[in-house]
């Protein structure tokens, strides 16, 4: 199988505090990864599209320099929240892929954050 | 505009009945492929099934089946004989082959009814 990891699993923190979110492909090396948003009720948002040793490629609307991407390696990525405030709660979700047209994305179980 | 189109919010349904969720898209790429996930309140995403654009004949995956009709941009997901545990949010997303991005519809909760 292929399985995506997500830590933490859920995060409290208070306003003006930065959240460091980490995504890892752990069975298989992923060419891409994306970071999604997910507010209550609603769908999925792609934020960014992330490729390892390179520049994350931000959707239309998403601050770069509120949620910061590193894509260290083909194994990890990390979604870092800066300066948090209430309204950057959401449930955030990784996704990876290993490639190729035909391939799905596997998706992590999400993270859960709560800004007081 | 936008790609994916899932119009029914929420559906009830019978157990052990069939259930069509139902999922219209638009791209001007020719080649594509298309998604089912199902997230339940946990909130992982499942992947169900998928079925590229040049695919002639629609995918089929235990108890889903994707019925394409790809002059009618459509991409509905049937599930047969339903079970309580099917209850979830479905959603139906697409890939333009030109890039790796998967865009998401809203969904459709379904309520499976004992």
């Amino acid at each position: 199988g292929a399985v995506v990891s997500q830590h933490p699993s859920w995060v409290i923190c208070k306003s003006g505090t930065s959240v460091k979110i980490e995504c890892r492909s752990l069975d298989f090396q992923a060419t891409t990864m994306f970071w999604y948003r997910q507010f209550p009720k609603q769908s999925l948002m792609l934020m960014a599209t992330s490729n390892e040793g390179s520049k994350a490629t931000y959707e239309q609307g998403v601050e770069k320099d509120k949620f910061l991407i590193n894509h260290a390696s083909l194994t990890l990525s990390t979604l870092t929240v800066t300066s948090a405030h209430p309204e950057d709660s959401s449930f955030y979700i990784c996704s990876a892929t290993k490639g190729g047209a035909q391939e799905t994305q596997y998706f992590g179980p999400g993270t859960r954050l709560l800004v007081l | 505009a936008q790609k994916i189109t899932q119009t029914q919010p929420g559906m009830f349904v019978q157990e052990k009945e069939a259930v069509t969720l139902d999922c219209t898209y638009d791209t001007s790429d020719p080649s594509y492929g298309l998604f089912w996930y199902k997230q339940p309140s946990s909130g992982e995403m499942i992947f169900l099934i998928y079925q590229g654009s040049y695919d002639q004949q629609n995918a089929t995956e235990g108890r889903y089946s994707l019925n394409f009709q790809k002059a009618r941009k459509s991409a509905n997901l049937v599930i047969s004989a339903s079970q309580l545990g099917d209850s979830a949010m479905y959603f139906c997303a697409m890939r333009e082959d030109r890039d790796d991005k998967i865009i998401f519809g809203k969904g459709t909760r379904l309520h499976i009814l004992p």
